[in-house]
């Protein structure tokens, strides 16, 4: 596939579960992010990862939240001990590495749709 | 600091009319310009982009956009709407000498198309 994929498309859980949402790059790409989205609201950012570098964890609203990446492609988001408040689409981003022309253009994956009860 | 500020939280227009969607920005340095679109229910798509060529930037389906270093503004643009161009649609600003992770996202217009 040429683009971004997030799965699952749809999460419903039961507050205080553990949530796992998984995020598949575009190939080739090292920089991926991670997004929230409440509804009508703009995009928060959450995490971001680049190459070999240690993450940028500074938008993850708690400890509540984690994020890893095996291998510089395939992305985990973690939310443990969920809360309503959580409920949110969750995107992925992925972009070429670096800041400069051209370079910085973020591709969205379709979004995880979370839902806590 | 950076930000965007978009100045229209919902525009309505009727097919066949002109669209504008306003956004201001703030950055000490050259920024990167972006506009992003998202329709019910699908993916946030790129629209266009300015990265310091040429100030007026055609992206997909009709839509332009303007970038004013004297006004701050990247105000974008389709001489006639269609009903297909309803959507959401966000305004983003990147320092190209800072880090790409920190691009700021705008609150977002959305847009409405009458028939």
């Amino acid at each position: 596939g040429a683009g971004v994929s997030q799965s699952p498309s749809n999460k419903v859980t039961e507050k205080g579960k553990d949530v796992e949402l998984r995020c598949d790059p575009i190939s080739g790409h090292t920089a991926l992010y991670w997004y929230r989205q409440s509804l009508g609201q703009g995009l928060e950012f959450l995490i971001y990862f680049q190459g070999n570098s240690a993450p940028d964890k500074s938008g993850l609203p708690s400890d509540r939240f984690s994020a890893e990446r095996t291998g510089g492609s395939v992305s985990t988001l973690t939310i443990q001990r969920t809360q309503q408040e959580d409920s949110a689409v969750y995107l992925c981003a992925s972009s070429l590495a670096s800041p400069g022309a051209g370079r910085e253009t973020q591709y969205f994956g379709p979004g995880t749709r979370l839902l806590v009860l | 600091a950076q930000s965007v500020t978009q100045l229209d939280s919902h525009v309505s227009v009727s097919e066949g009319t002109p669209v504008l969607l306003r956004c201001n920005y703030s950055s000490s340095y050259s920024p990167s310009l972006f506009w992003y679109v998202q329709h019910p229910n699908k993916g946030l798509q790129l629209l266009l982009k300015y990265t310091s060529a040429a100030t007026l930037v055609k992206g997909i389906n009709g839509f332009e956009a303007e970038f004013k270093k004297s006004e701050t503004s990247f105000h974008l643009t389709k001489p006639s709407a269609h009903m297909s161009d309803a959507a959401e649609y966000f305004c983003v600003v990147t320092d190209r000498t800072g880090n790409n992770r920190k691009l700021i996202w705008g609150l977002g217009t959305s847009l409405a198309v009458n028939p």
